[in-house]
């Protein structure tokens, strides 16, 4: 079962920025949060990952608080392609033998 | 190139027959993955392989069957199909020890 759990929905106007929260309560010292998305009919891609430090790529930033029970994804300048399922998951880093556990994610519209 | 290929994409069989769907990357990965989506959009991890060993999910029927003939491939065979494994099948791939799974673009399998 996930470990993490998610709003079911959420909206976001395109251009602004798009905060999506995530809760891990009962994550373990040496597992990381994982952000995956999942566009319509496409198998899932990779966002973003941290342990404790706040992240930054091309993509997204990634809050995780200080206590690690919850975390954000950012996406700072939204657009319509980024109408999605967003998937939060915990995993030991370098996880290999253990697949993703997915829940079951945010839905993220982005409105025109 | 696409890093992680499947064919093929569409599969439409009668119940009781036996398919396969195959699964390619070129990444020189050491893992490889085979996911489950539903009709309700669940994703579920169905087996992890490495050339060391093969990680099952329980609730993997044993009609189903993994088979690598190389690194770079893992084949997904099916026997007897039913009803309920009609479902998008996602195969992934991720180095030893790496911190990001690359999925293929799924394979939409019917059982009539």
């Amino acid at each position: 079962d996930a470990k993490t759990t998610q709003p079911p929905s959420m909206d976001c106007a395109e251009g602004r920025a798009a905060n999506l929260p995530c809760n891990h309560s009962t994550i373990s010292g040496n597992e990381y949060v994982y952000w995956y998305r999942q566009i319509h009919s496409q198998g899932p891609q990779y966002i973003i990952h941290g342990l404790k430090n706040n992240e930054t790529n091309e993509m997204a930033s990634l809050i995780i608080t200080e206590d690690r029970k919850s975390s954000t994804l950012i996406l700072p300048h939204a657009t319509l392609r980024d109408t999605a399922v967003y998937y939060c998951i915990v995993r030991p880093f370098g996880g290999g033998a253990d697949g993703l556990t997915f829940g079951k994610g945010t839905h993220l519209i982005i409105q025109p | 190139d696409t890093a992680v290929s499947q064919t093929p994409k569409y599969l439409v069989t009668q119940m009781g027959n036996d398919k396969s769907i195959k699964c390619e990357q070129n990444l020189g990965h050491d893992t490889m993955y085979w996911y489950k989506q539903d009709s309700k959009k669940f994703l579920k991890i169905m087996f992890s392989y490495n050339n060391k060993e093969l990680i099952i999910n329980e609730t993997v029927p044993n009609r189903f069957s993994p088979k690598s003939p190389d690194k770079a491939h893992l084949n997904l065979h099916i026997n007897s199909l039913e009803l309920g494994d009609s479902a998008v099948y996602f195969c992934a791939s991720e180095r030893e020890g790496g911190d990001e799974q690359f999925f293929g673009p799924g394979t939409r399998l019917t059982v009539l």
